[in-house]
């Protein structure tokens, strides 16, 4: 079962960053936060993920609470292509079982 | 390197019939994974293969539902006696070995779209 909490929509201007909340309040010690996107019922695309610190890639930012019971994925400039549904998903990594399970996810709307 | 390979990628069978969705994961991938997603729903997982054997096949109905992954070849998703209940997207994703202090991503096709009629 997914082990995350997430707003089920939300909107942004286009240009401005958009901000995606998650809380993943029983994370484990060994557990990622990983985030996916679904544009359009296309298969899922890899965002980014992490463990304790803060990621950045050329795509997006992951800021990752302290206590690591949330964290918030940040698109910094949200152009139209990029209204998806937006998937927090917390995977632990081990030999016998890695798979992501996914929740309801945030649909996002860039807006013009 | 060619993304994951999901053929066919739309698939039509009358009730009864059976389907096989096929899936090449990422050259140098060793991990598949099956997930099925139903209309305006979230996706579901299914089962999890490494080359040769099923690690967790958790998610997979009790009955009618294969999978395998074999040593030379894609993995076979293998649906028994269609029903229209089983109409969905199922998507395939691959990734490399588990474990370790990095984390591995895994990348997904763009599904299969099975209609049963």
């Amino acid at each position: 079962d997914a082990k995350t909490t997430q707003p089920p929509s939300m909107d942004c201007a286009e240009g401005r960053a958009a901000n995606l909340p998650c809380n993943h309040s029983t994370i484990s010690g060994n557990e990622y936060v990983y985030w996916y996107r679904q544009i359009h019922s296309q298969g899922p695309q890899y965002i980014i993920h992490g463990l304790k610190n803060n990621e950045t890639n050329e795509m997006a930012s992951l800021i990752i609470t302290e206590d690591r019971k949330s964290s918030t994925l940040i698109l910094p400039h949200a152009t139209l292509r990029d209204t998806a549904v937006y998937y927090c998903i917390v995977r632990a990594l081990s030999n016998t079982g890695n798979q992501f399970y996914f929740g309801t996810g945030t649909s996002l709307t860039v807006i013009p | 390197n060619a993304g994951v390979m999901q053929n066919p990628r739309h698939l039509v069978r009358r009730r009864g019939q059976e389907a096989r969705l096929r899936c090449s994961p990422m050259k140098g991938h060793s991990h598949v994974y099956w997930y099925r997603q139903l209309p305006e729903e979230g996706l579901k997982f299914m089962v999890y293969l490494q080359k040769e054997n099923i690690i967790d096949e958790s998610g997979m109905p009790k009955e009618r539902f294969s999978a395998e992954f074999p040593k030379e070849g894609p993995s076979i998703l293998r649906i028994q006696q269609v029903v229209r209940g089983d109409s969905a997207a199922y998507f395939c994703a691959s990734s490399t070995a588990t474990g370790g202090a990095i984390g591995t991503e895994a990348f997904f096709g763009q599904g299969t779209r099975l209609t049963v009629v």
